[in-house]
Parts: C-alpha cells; structure tokens; sequence
C-alpha cells in the first residue's frame, strides 16, 4: 500500500547550522502535508503544512518544500538552536479524512 | 490549561486486564482521534470519530474499542490487554477544516505485563 518514509532516522547537526529533513511520499493523491515536532515526553507539535498546489512555504526559521516531481517533502530549519532537537514527522492527507505518518528522524543539536 | 488532556499519563497493567485511556478536549472540535506510537513506527490510528454518533475504525482497531462519551470526550479501551499493546498512545483533535490539522495530548504510556 501506499506510504510516507522518511530517507535518514537521526541527523545530527552543530548549532547554528542548518538542518534538512527530508520525506518521501508514494500516494500521489496527497494534497496536504504537514511537519510535526515531537520532544521527549511530549505529544507531537505541528510546526507548518503545505498544500500540493504550492512548492515552498516558510516560516518562522522552518521552510517547507515539495517536490511533486519526485514525491519529496522537505523542512529545513535555519540557524539550528539545541532547543530543535526532537523527532520530527512529515504526515500526509490523502484525501480520506485522516493523517498517514511517516515513521520519524531525531535531530540532535550539539552546542 | 492542556487543550487535549489524556489520563492517565503512565499505566503498568497485566495481560488480559481490561484498561481504558481517557481523553478530553478543550478546543471545541468535533473530531477526535486515537493513535498508537511504536519506536520505529511512526504513529498509527487506531479510531477516529467526526462527531459523537460516528466512530471509524483505522488502521490497527483489533483488540481496541472506543466510546464518544460527548463532543469533548474520547475514551480508549483494551478489553483484554496483551503485551504486544505495550506502547505510547495519543488522542489528538481536528476542527474538521480540509487540511485535518491534528492537536495532541501528552500521550499515555502504557505497559502491559
């Protein structure tokens, strides 16, 4: 069936650089996307969405991009801080009402 | 105050007990969700419901059930609890818009023995 993956489980990054976080895509009927952050002993926390008639999509230090093309969605977050560290999940709509997660990336920020 | 409240937070249970997990919203949405979260599994649904007289299953609903008590509560049930259920589980809630933008709770870790 069709699912969302994501290409690395763990990127570590310094702080201050910036992080990609990429997510691959099969459902070509996906017209929604959306990032979520989950910290330790916390529920997951939505940081920006995307619709499939847009490529690019920013917010506050978080940039969302998809790439129909190829099925790809990613985030990059500027100026990376320790306080992003955390598990990231890219979640999709495929049109039936309800979110289908990928399976996650941890960031870990070194100071 | 938590928009999306789950009790309890921690539960250690033995196989074949009954448990529920409790959640309540605050945010006035009509949809609200169960979903289950392995290590390396992402979050997988379990049931959602639109609204209090709709209840769905998703993807993973053996050995689930649930009850839409109102539109603000949501309660998960293990009729028969087993170990293989050992795992994080969060209610979230969506307002119903076309995007289906999800709030959690906290999550309730529960262990079965």
């Amino acid at each position: 069936g069709e699912s969302v993956g994501l290409h690395l489980p763990t990127l570590s990054v310094q702080e201050g650089d910036n992080s990609i976080i990429n997510c691959a895509y099969s459902n070509s009927a996906s017209d929604y996307f959306i990032w979520y952050k989950q910290e330790s002993g916390k529920g997951p926390q939505f940081i920006i969405d995307i619709r499939s008639n847009m490529d690019k999509r920013q917010g506050q230090r978080v940039t969302v991009l998809l790439n129909k093309t190829v099925k790809h969605l990613s985030l990059q977050i500027a100026a990376t801080q320790p306080g992003d560290s955390a598990v990231y999940f890219c979640a999709e709509n495929s049109g039936y009402s309800t979110l289908t997660f990928g399976k996650g990336t941890m960031l870990l920020v070194s100071p | 105050d938590a928009d999306v409240t789950q009790t309890p937070r921690n539960r250690i249970t033995k196989t074949g007990k009954r448990i529920m997990l409790e959640c309540s919203q605050t945010k006035g949405h009509d949809r609200m969700y169960w979903y289950r979260q392995d290590p390396g599994l992402g979050l997988r649904l379990i049931y959602y419901s639109f609204d209090v007289k709709d209840i769905n299953k998703g993807e993973i609903s053996d050995g689930y059930s649930v009850s839409r008590q109102a539109q603000a509560k949501f309660s998960l049930s293990l009729e028969s609890a087993i170990p293989n259920q050992t795992a994080l589980y969060f209610c979230a809630t969506s307002d119903g818009g076309w995007e289906e933008k999800l709030f959690f709770g906290s999550g309730t870790q529960l262990s079965v023995l």
